[in-house]
Formats: structure tokens, C-alpha cells, sequence
């Protein structure tokens, strides 16, 4: 079956840290770019992080810059993303998802269930 | 960064009549590469989104040939031919050529009347 499967979030306090992580199965995980995507009411989806099939490349979006970091381990077919310094702005639900360039035969776009982070004192 | 803007944000329908979203780009989509790399993805209640259309108009892989995506360089369109109840959920438009960051729009709403 193919999936991403999260784990980690939680409540957390401002300035605090927190580790997510994305388990993949079913597809050739170290083929595909995994991008981290959150979600609030407020914002809608808002694009985080990626990070290239073998973790060379590595993007990160202007909010997060400097406090989050990205990082794959594709001997356990695992994503992961450590936020620091929290900020309430941080609040969100927070996917792992492929998202390929391509489709068809063979490209798979999978998301995980999404995890719920929320920073507040 | 490309601002994505879709219209409208709510859209009530009626079950078996069809439905568009519009969906507008800050500036052109269109790659070096000469393909344009502008998704569109569901989202249910109560689910993750999963893409349903990639560069502009092809379908992902077991998406019903009533979504449908069509546009060039700055807008854009969904349609759903005829709307199911299953259809019920949030649509939003990302793209994927200006990055990063890749953006999305704001989101759909799409309801049954």
C-alpha cells in the first residue's frame, strides 16, 4: 500500500523545539523529492520544505528559514523536519507529501494524514 | 513569489450540473522548459489533499475524467462536468514552475446546494 505515515506534533510552547517525522511504504521512496506543506484556517496551504530524493538540494521557505531544518534517511524510508524556536505563527497542520513534477504510470502523489502542531504558552 | 488567486472562494452547486473554479497567476506559469507546471488538488472533509490534475490538464491516476483542467500562461480553469456528492470539498490551485516557494491559491470551497 502506498503511504506516508506521520508521527511527532504536539503542544508545544513559544520558542520551543519539535521533531516530525514521515514514514514512507509502498513506493521507491528514495526516487522522489518529499516536501513538507501546512495548513491553518487562516492561511490555507502554505508550502514549508523540500528536500531532493537523495538530499542534496534543499529548499526551505522564507518563514521557516534559519529555524527548521529538513532531512531524509533513505535507509529508513523516513522524512523528517526539526522546528526550532517556535513561534505561535508555527500553529498548524503540518503534511509530508511527494507532490512529482510528473504524473502517470508509475509517479506517485501521496500526502500523509497530517499531524497538528500547536505552539502556544 | 507568484500569487495565486482563485475565484470564486465558495461555490454552491447542484448535483449532476457543472462546476469551474478560475484560478490566476501573479505572472506567466510557463517554464524554460516550455511546459507549465500548475496543479490542482482536492481536499474532502477530513482528508489530506490529493492531486488531481498536474501541468495545466492531465489527470493523476484514478481521477474521473469529469474533472477536467484547461488555460495557458496566467489563468486557469478546473471544471467538473457534472458535479457528484463525492465532489464535496476544498480545491485548491499550486504552482510549480516559480519555485521556491511553490504557492497555492486560496482554496474552493465547493458545496451541494
Amino acid at each position: 500500500q502506498v503511504r506516508l505515515v506521520q508521527s511527532g506534533g504536539g503542544v508545544v510552547q513559544p520558542g520551543r523545539s519539535l521533531r516530525l517525522s514521515c514514514g514512507a511504504s509502498g513506493f521507491p521512496f528514495s526516487s522522489y523529492a518529499l516536501h513538507w506543506v501546512r495548513q491553518t484556517p487562516g492561511r490555507g496551504l502554505e508550502w514549508v520544505s523540500i528536500i531532493s530524493s537523495d538530499g542534496s538540494n534543499i529548499y526551505y521557505s522564507e518563514f521557516v528559514k534559519g529555524r527548521f531544518t529538513i532531512s531524509r534517511d533513505n535507509s529508513k524510508n523516513t522524512v523528517y523536519l526539526q522546528m526550532n524556536s517556535l513561534r505561535t505563527e508555527d500553529t498548524a497542520v503540518y503534511y509530508c507529501a511527494t507532490m512529482p513534477v510528473e504524473g502517470g504510470l508509475g509517479a506517485y502523489d501521496v500526502w500523509g494524514q497530517g499531524t497538528m502542531v500547536i505552539v502556544s504558552s | 513569489d507568484v500569487v495565486m488567486t482563485q475565484s470564486p472562494l465558495s461555490l454552491p452547486v447542484t448535483l449532476g450540473q457543472p462546476a469551474s473554479i478560475s484560478c490566476r497567476s501573479s505572472q506567466t506559469l510557463v517554464y524554460s522548459d516550455g511546459n507549465t507546471y500548475l496543479n490542482w488538488f482536492q481536499q474532502r472533509p477530513g482528508q489530506s489533499p490529493r492531486r488531481l490534475i498536474y501541468r495545466v490538464s492531465k489527470r493523476d491516476s484514478g481521477v474521473p475524467d469529469r474533472f477536467s483542467g484547461s488555460g495557458s500562461g496566467t489563468d486557469f480553469t478546473l471544471t467538473i462536468s457534472r458535479v457528484e456528492a463525492e465532489d464535496v470539498g476544498i480545491y485548491y490551485c499550486m504552482q510549480g514552475t516559480h519555485w521556491p516557494p511553490w504557492t497555492f491559491g486560496q482554496g474552493t470551497k465547493v458545496e451541494i446546494k
